[in-house]
């Protein structure tokens, strides 16, 4: 019973690399999301994708891209890393957009960028 | 400017006691509110929620009151057990249809001394 998977759970990149963090979920789920967490800062919305091909920024949005692959997976892409995207990133997944639908998190990846 | 937030960063308590997590919000469209759970290295679960239209909702050991004027929600543990020790992120949902996209708090760490 998995849930929400992410991989990897680490990665350290170099500024202006390129990277994209996988999330997939086997829980039959229509909407998907992508959150980061600084410290004293909480969980804040990168992207989400409240049903498989359709995507809309969230929170924080520039410096990201996303891709809804197919029901299960949804993709994270970084084109050029900066130091200032460290963080970790978690994805999530809720069986509609739904308001009393609640969100269930992958572990998370953990991204340091030197 | 955070909508959502959690003043104090963390909280200690004997076991069997109350826990009292407080949460401020300051934009008054938000009309659903969720509490999740975190532990280390793994992703945020879903505790408890609340619509605007109650004031108490409660499940087992977990009671968050609603406080709307004040626009101020606390999570109540009780009894507090060792097992509880984690980080509490409040979150806030405008609309009931708004695509279920989250405003989460900066998060408290409670500590329960056995």
């Amino acid at each position: 019973n998995a849930g929400v998977t992410q991989t990897p759970k680490f990665q350290v990149l170099k500024t202006g690399q390129s990277m994209t963090l996988q999330c997939a979920q086997d829980m039959n789920h229509n909407s998907m999301y992508w959150y980061r967490q600084d410290p004293g800062m909480g969980l804040r919305l990168i992207y989400y994708s409240a049903s498989e091909g359709t995507t809309d920024k969230g929170e924080v949005p520039n410096g990201y891209n996303v891709s809804r692959l197919n029901k299960r997976e949804f993709s994270l892409r970084l084109e050029s890393a900066a130091p200032s995207q460290t963080s970790v990133y978690f994805c999530a997944s809720s069986a509609t957009g739904h308001y009393n639908q609640p969100q269930h998190f992958g572990d998370g990846t953990r991204l340091s960028i030197l | 400017d955070q909508q959502v937030k959690q003043n104090s960063p963390s909280l200690s308590v004997q076991e069997g006691r109350i826990s009292i997590l407080n949460c401020d919000y300051t934009n008054s469209m938000f009309d659903y509110f969720l509490w999740y759970k975190k532990y280390p290295a793994e992703g945020p679960t879903f505790l408890i929620s609340i619509s605007s239209i109650k004031d108490k909702n409660e499940d087992g050991r977990f009671t968050v009151f609603l406080n709307k004027s004040a626009k101020h929600l606390s999570l109540h543990i009780v009894p507090s057990q060792p097992g509880d020790s984690a980080v509490y992120f409040c979150a806030a949902l405008r609309g009931l249809n708004a695509g279920n996209m989250l405003t989460f708090g900066g998060g408290t760490r409670l500590m329960v001394k056995p």
